[in-house]
């Protein structure tokens, strides 16, 4: 069963500023690796998916990395806003297919201004 | 288009109530999935349907657990009877094809079981 591990849990970094949140995966036999945002009592909002053929996927100040043969996938956030803050959860599948989700516990950003 | 709509918002019923939650997917959108989240466990898939088939229902706690999807616009998520242990916030996804694209998910239901 894929496992998925976020660091750090929590992250509070002043307005501005650049920042790299991480994820790890145990099983590299993935069909995507997904980075969702959570508000507080909301549903969840995907940001960027990247496909297993895929290195990188970039959205405005948002740029998510794949290394599968690492388990590894990074999502950087340039010149953070106080609006970024959230929790951010990265999600894997597993060899089952791309419909089983496996989520991390998520790594809850505060960007004071 | 309107996104997931799950309902209620809110639901506090006590120990032994049948409770039911409902789920409205994206129009189109062939696949339909039920997360459950808690602080403990985090994010959990419980079943997954395609095409209003039921596909993988393996994350489904228990026998108390049940869930209907009889039409393409329509799902159920029962608990009967309820547990405050069944407490935790209740989502609705949908999606076209998750090997391409991602999942929409709805604003969830928090259910508390007291």
């Amino acid at each position: 069963k894929q496992e998925v591990t976020q660091i750090p849990a929590a992250l509070s970094v002043p307005e501005g500023e650049n920042l790299v949140l991480n994820c790890s995966f145990t099983d590299s036999a993935i069909y995507n690796l997904q980075w969702f945002r959570q508000d507080p009592g909301k549903g969840l909002t995907s940001l960027l998916l990247i496909q297993s053929s895929q290195r990188e996927q970039t959205s405005g100040r948002l740029n998510a990395s794949l290394d599968k043969s690492s388990g590894r996938s990074t999502l950087y956030i340039a010149a953070s806003q106080p609006g970024d803050s959230a929790t951010y959860l990265c999600a894997a599948d597993d060899q089952t297919g791309a419909n089983n989700l496996f989520f991390g516990t998520g790594t809850r950003l505060t960007v004071i201004p | 288009d309107a996104g997931v709509i799950q309902s209620p918002r809110h639901e506090v019923t006590e120990m032994g109530q049948e409770v039911t939650l409902r789920c409205k997917p994206i129009s189109g959108h062939d696949y339909l999935f039920w997360y459950r989240q808690t602080m403990m466990r985090g994010l959990e898939l419980l079943i997954y349907f395609n095409n209003n088939v039921p596909i993988d229902d393996s994350g489904m706690p228990e026998d108390r657990f049940s869930a209907k999807m009889p039409n393409a616009s329509f799902s159920t998520l029962k608990i009967q009877p309820s547990e405050p242990r069944d407490s935790a916030v209740y989502f609705c996804a949908s999606s076209l094809d998750p090997t391409g694209d991602t999942q929409y998910f709805g604003p969830g239901t928090r259910l508390t079981v007291l």
